[in-house]
């Protein structure tokens, strides 16, 4: 079962460089999220996707877009990429009712420089 | 608002007891904890709805105040393998007619099991 799946892994950019984060999650569900986590910050949600052709801004959306291609993928864009984009990326996935348990996948590791 | 976990960090004797706390300044839909160790991803332990209804983990059980705004994880008997970053999750939202608005993570509590 691939679950939730995230590429890269792992990505080195210059500053003003652009790259699109892809996930994609196997399991039908409606809901997907992208998160980011920073040392002593925890996880914040940078764009979340209610169902297929919606999307809605979370805490830190700013320098981000994202896409909700279809109902298994949902794709983050940095269009010019900056060192305070240095983090690792979450994305997430839960089925289409509330309150039940988000699905995550391994994180990509970005580097800007 | 992000809610506030405590402690944050705690370290323990394998066998020994603990517990998180985690508060929110708006009246909470649900709660929800997660652990992830290093280098990995969060993984699910269980959901308090407003209700008292839980959904998850058979050795790791929780409390969910709605009047206070506040949940506690509570682990017993600690083992080695409950060491990682514990992340409280709370849904505020309005259901917005498809699926959730996000959980909003609190920063994390670390714990360390030692032998």
């Amino acid at each position: 079962n691939a679950g939730v799946t995230q590429t890269p892994k792992f990505q080195v950019l210059k500053t003003g460089q652009s790259m699109t984060l892809q996930c994609a999650q196997d399991m039908n569900h409606n809901s997907m999220y992208w998160y980011r986590q920073d040392p002593g910050m925890g996880l914040r949600l940078i764009y979340y996707s209610a169902s297929e052709g919606t999307t809605d801004k979370g805490e830190v959306p700013n320098g981000y877009n994202v896409s909700r291609l279809n109902k298994r993928e949902f794709s983050l864009r940095l269009e010019s990429a900056a060192p305070s984009q240095t983090s690792v990326y979450f994305c997430a996935s839960n089925s289409p009712h509330r309150n039940t348990e988000a699905f995550f996948g391994q994180g990509t590791r970005l580097t800007v420089v | 608002q992000q809610p506030v976990q405590s402690p944050q960090a705690v370290i323990l004797r394998e066998g020994e007891d603990a517990v998180i706390n985690c508060s929110s300044s708006k009246a909470l839909y649900s709660v929800h904890w997660y652990r992830q160790k290093h280098g990995e991803a969060p993984v699910f332990l269980m959901i308090l709805l407003k209700g008292g209804e839980q959904k998850g983990h058979e050795k790791i059980s929780a409390s969910f105040n709605e009047k206070k705004q506040q949940s506690s994880l509570y682990l017993t008997a600690s083992q080695l393998s409950y060491s990682g970053t514990y992340f409280c999750g709370t849904e505020w939202g309005m259901y917005s007619g498809g699926g959730a608005d996000g959980l909003t993570f609190g920063k994390g509590t670390h714990l360390i099991i030692q032998p």
